[in-house]
């Protein structure tokens, strides 16, 4: 069965800091995964995912993630962060059983950036 | 803009009051989703709809009722429902075998029981 690990329920950095939000995964077949951002009171949007080809992934935002299959890792990366980057991220594996596609989802991680 | 729709985004509602949630999607998706997000927990699926069919129905309590008249909108109705029921409701959909697995979600409805 796919599971997802998304490691600290909440990272703080500062303004300008780099972000790196980390996520692994576990799944039986080769991996289709995601990174969805959450703003407050708002549906999940999403940032980049990761199917075939290209292991490193740019999304919106300025946001990108690496697929390591070796470690079984799909971290999400920002050089620099910005006031408007504090939001909910979750990191997600598709599945697919008799429901046809289905998402697994990380806990989440909540960040928060400093002025 | 994602080509989901929720209504209401915000519900305040008493115990014994019985309300609807609605979603409606113009992405020609043929399957369609419940989420519950409460604060401090993970995403919970509810129920999964494709063409019009319930394949997925996580162990929900039956005062949480869902209703899909057809591919392109889906209900959750609601009926005696307890404090703990508040939440953000997020209603997604996609396609059920072909794509990618993504998902699209609408922007939510708040829920509050008093």
């Amino acid at each position: 069965a796919q599971s997802v690990t998304q490691l600290g329920s909440h990272v703080s950095v500062s303004e300008g800091a780099l972000v790196l939000l980390r996520c692994n995964y576990s799944s039986s077949v080769p991996p289709y995964l995601f990174w969805y951002v959450q703003y407050p009171n708002q549906g999940l949007q999403l940032l980049l995912k990761y199917t075939t080809g290209a292991t490193l992934v740019k999304g919106i935002n300025g946001f990108e993630a690496e697929f390591k299959k070796s470690e079984t890792s799909f971290h999400l990366t920002k050089p620099s962060a910005h006031m408007s980057d504090a939001a909910e991220y979750f990191c997600a594996v598709r599945t697919i059983n008799n429901a046809g596609n289905m998402l697994t989802f990380g806990g989440g991680t909540r960040l928060m950036v400093k002025p | 803009e994602t080509g989901v729709t929720q209504t209401p985004r915000h519900l305040v509602m008493g115990m014994t009051n019985k309300k609807s949630l609605k979603c409606e999607q113009h992405l020609g998706h043929n399957a369609m989703y419940w989420y519950k997000q409460s604060a401090k927990k993970p995403l919970e699926l509810m129920f999964v709809y494709s063409l019009e069919e319930r394949v997925e129905n996580n162990s929900v309590p039956s005062r949480f009722s869902p209703e899909c008249p057809n591919s392109s909108h889906l209900f959750l109705h609601l009926h005696t429902l307890q404090p703990e029921d508040s939440a953000l409701y997020l209603c997604a959909s996609s396609p059920r075998w072909a794509g990618t697995g993504e998902l699209f979600f609408g922007e939510g409805s708040r829920l509050t029981v008093l």
